[in-house]
């Protein structure tokens, strides 16, 4: 399995205001996601970060809102920009990793506050 | 897209006996299907999961079957512990959504000792 850390775990934050998490992988991975989990919910996929071109977001997410970079193979950020209450939530990233067994993996994820 | 339901979304069993929560899926290309239990503070973690080639998976006291036809998936859990305990979610990807996981609501297992 990868292992995947994020920074930071946690953040409070103002409204209006931006933060980018960051998911570092161990080794290298095709697949990156980032997931959005609200309290007490289940996880929602925001979108995928396609290594080297634009990521591909779902329905209801958007890139002015959530950009993503991932400029190589373990490495990726989603900003969370111009913050309201309604963001707040726990992001994690999330990669598909095990070689010839695929299997998918989550990372320890970033609880964010936004006040 | 894709469209999970999870029932039931609470389940409360004495330490010993079975549990069984169940899922349905909507689209047929959907091929992968994975649960997660995640404790309370901690990240969804991969216990089991089943391809649309394998009809059942056993994995110690954890299984999985799943009904490509009629388009749902299960998970069972024998002599249920009280570490058990945690909040299950099943996910379908597959097709044009491979990697891209789809979830259901999750279920509160609660193992009484």
């Amino acid at each position: 399995s990868a292992v995947i850390s994020q920074k930071p775990s946690r953040d409070i934050c103002q409204r209006g205001t931006s933060l980018t998490i960051q998911c570092q992988v161990d080794s290298q991975v095709t697949m990156m996601f980032w997931y959005r989990q609200q309290p007490g919910q289940s996880l929602t996929l925001i979108a995928t970060a396609n290594q080297g071109s634009e990521a591909t977001y779902e329905s209801g997410f958007v890139i002015d809102k959530f950009p993503i970079s991932r400029p190589n193979l373990t490495f990726s950020t989603l900003t969370v920009s111009n913050m309201s209450p309604e963001d707040s939530s726990i992001y994690l990233c999330s990669v598909v990793a095990g070689g010839r067994r695929y299997e998918q993996y989550f990372g320890p994820g970033t609880r964010l506050t936004v006040t | 897209g894709e469209n999970v339901e999870q029932h039931p979304s609470t389940l409360s069993v004495q330490e010993g006996d079975s549990a069984v929560i169940k899922c349905t899926y909507s689209d047929s290309a959907s091929n992968y299907f994975p649960w997660y239990k995640q404790e309370l503070g901690k990240r969804p973690q991969l216990i089991i999961d089943i391809r649309s080639n394998v009809g059942e998976k056993k994995d110690q006291r954890i299984a999985v079957t799943l009904n490509k036809t009629a388009k749902h998936f299960s998970l069972h859990i024998t002599e249920t512990q009280p570490e058990d305990s945690a909040v299950y979610f099943c996910a379908a990807s597959g097709g044009s959504t491979l990697g891209r996981l789809y979830f259901g609501r999750g279920t509160q297992l609660t193992v009484w000792p």
